[in-house]
């Protein structure tokens, strides 16, 4: 079935740090990809997504490309803040699941903590 | 604003007690969820609805059920044969049921004493 690995964490980076956080995921089709963010005791945000193969997805410095020769959809920011400091899950939206759904399959998630 | 709200945000319950958690959307959304995220790990579907007076199971349904009388709400009650119940509840919605993005409530965290 579908399945999305994001690498384990906690990273902990220093402000203005590159970041990478890297997502691989398996499925059939042409799934959508997500990265949604938590922040502590809050719901999910939806930071970026990519519908199809190549597209990237940007959204406050974070950048995102959809690459299906190696399933991959890692995240990156040039230069983190210590504001950035959440837990960040990728997804992928499966196409088949018991007939026509949108059914989101996450990662584990990936805990970030930036230090000023 | 448009959005999603889940109430409350905190809640208790004794064992062998049913509880059930609120979820209300403005945002004219056809499709809505609710997952379970545990610590450490992802979230998992419970249950999903495409439409007012239709639901269905998701990956881990027992213990729980929805109603959808209304396309705005969609409560979750989370019953006494939830082996495990402790856990953060997200309910999301979204424009349609295949394909579109979903959005999340600011969740409810639901412990048994």
């Amino acid at each position: 079935g579908d399945s999305v690995t994001q690498m384990e964490g906690p990273v902990t980076l220093s402000e203005e740090a590159f970041l990478t956080i890297n997502c691989t995921y398996t499925a059939t089709g042409y799934p959508s990809l997500f990265w949604y963010v938590q922040y502590p005791g809050e719901g999910l945000q939806l930071l970026l997504k990519a519908t199809k193969a190549d597209d990237k997805g940007s959204n406050k410095g974070f950048e995102a490309t959809y690459r299906k020769e190696t399933t991959s959809f890692h995240l990156e920011k040039g230069s983190v803040q210590v504001s950035d400091s959440a837990v960040y899950f990728c997804a992928l939206s499966g196409q088949n699941y018991g007939g026509a759904t949108n059914k989101l399959i996450f990662g584990t998630g990936t805990l970030l903590a930036v230090q000023p | 604003d448009g959005g999603i709200t889940q109430s409350p945000k905190y809640l208790f319950r004794k064992e062998g007690q049913n509880v059930t958690l609120s979820c209300e959307q403005n945002l004219n959304h056809d499709a809505m969820y609710w997952y379970r995220q545990d610590p450490g790990q992802g979230l998992r579907l419970i249950y999903y609805s495409q439409i007012v007076n239709d639901f269905q199971k998701g990956d881990i349904a027992e213990g729980y059920s929805v109603s959808r009388e209304k396309k705005e709400s969609f409560p979750l009650t989370v019953t006494s044969a939830q082996k495990n119940p402790t856990a953060f509840y997200l309910c999301a919605s979204s424009i349609r049921l295949a394909g579109d993005t979903q959005y999340f409530g600011p969740g409810t965290r639901l412990t048994v004493l």
